[in-house]
């Protein structure tokens, strides 16, 4: 069975430092893997995906993931951290059937 | 409207209540999703519908009670909740065709509070 984990229940990071939000996965096939954001009161937004191809995926607002197969992770970066940027992130992985998610990863970037 | 609505955006409800979700995509897509977030509780996915045919329900009790009329729509009727169903409920919807790769748009969802 699929499963991704997020190790980290809180990330703090001080605005305009880099950022790394970790993900880490087990899937029996090729994997599908997926960032989303949420903010506060709203529904999940898709951020970015891995399906093959270059093992650093670019997304939205300045986030990009790097895939590496032989540690089985999927970490969401992002080079200077916004205030804005402060939300709850959830990695999620698909092997063929729905997505599975990460309980996700609560980010605070401090002014 | 674009993207995914969801009505109402909060709820309160009594036990001995019946309420119904309201979910409608306006992205042409085929498959649609009912999930449940609860605090300190992974994403939970309820009931999958593609091509308006439930295609997976994750052993969710019968007090949950979803309907598909069409593509577009997707309901979740709600009937003798329990409190610890108090939740956010997220709608989704994805172009899916099998093991498709399509990520998911969710809407805003429903914050439900059971009494």
């Amino acid at each position: 069975a699929q499963s991704v984990a997020q190790p980290e229940d809180q990330v703090n990071v001080a605005e305009g430092n880099p950022l790394t939000v970790k993900c880490t996965y087990s899937v029996s096939g090729n994997p599908y893997l997926f960032w989303y954001v949420q903010y506060p009161n709203r529904g999940l937004q898709f951020l970015l995906k891995y399906i093959t191809g270059d093992n650093l995926v670019k997304g939205s607002y300045g986030f990009e993931a790097e895939f590496n197969k032989s540690q089985t992770s999927f970490h969401l970066k992002k080079p200077s951290a916004l205030v804005s940027d402060s939300a709850l992130y959830f990695c999620a992985v698909r092997d063929g059937t729905p997505l599975v998610f990460g309980k996700g990863t609560r980010l605070s970037v401090i002014a | 409207e674009t993207g995914v609505t969801q009505t109402p955006r909060h709820l309160v409800m009594g036990m001995t209540n019946k309420k119904s979700l309201k979910c409608e995509q306006h992205l042409g897509h085929n498959a649609m999703y009912w999930y449940k977030q609860s605090a300190k509780k992974p994403l939970e996915l309820m009931f999958v519908y593609n091509f308006k045919e439930q295609t997976e329900n994750n052993s969710v009790p019968s007090r949950f009670s979803p309907e598909c009329p069409n593509s577009s729509h997707l309901f979740l009727h709600l009937h003798t909740l329990q409190p610890e169903d108090s939740a956010l409920y997220l709608c989704a919807s994805s172009q899916d065709r099998g093991s498709s790769y399509n990520e998911q748009f969710f809407g805003p969802g429903t914050r439900l509070t059971v009494l």
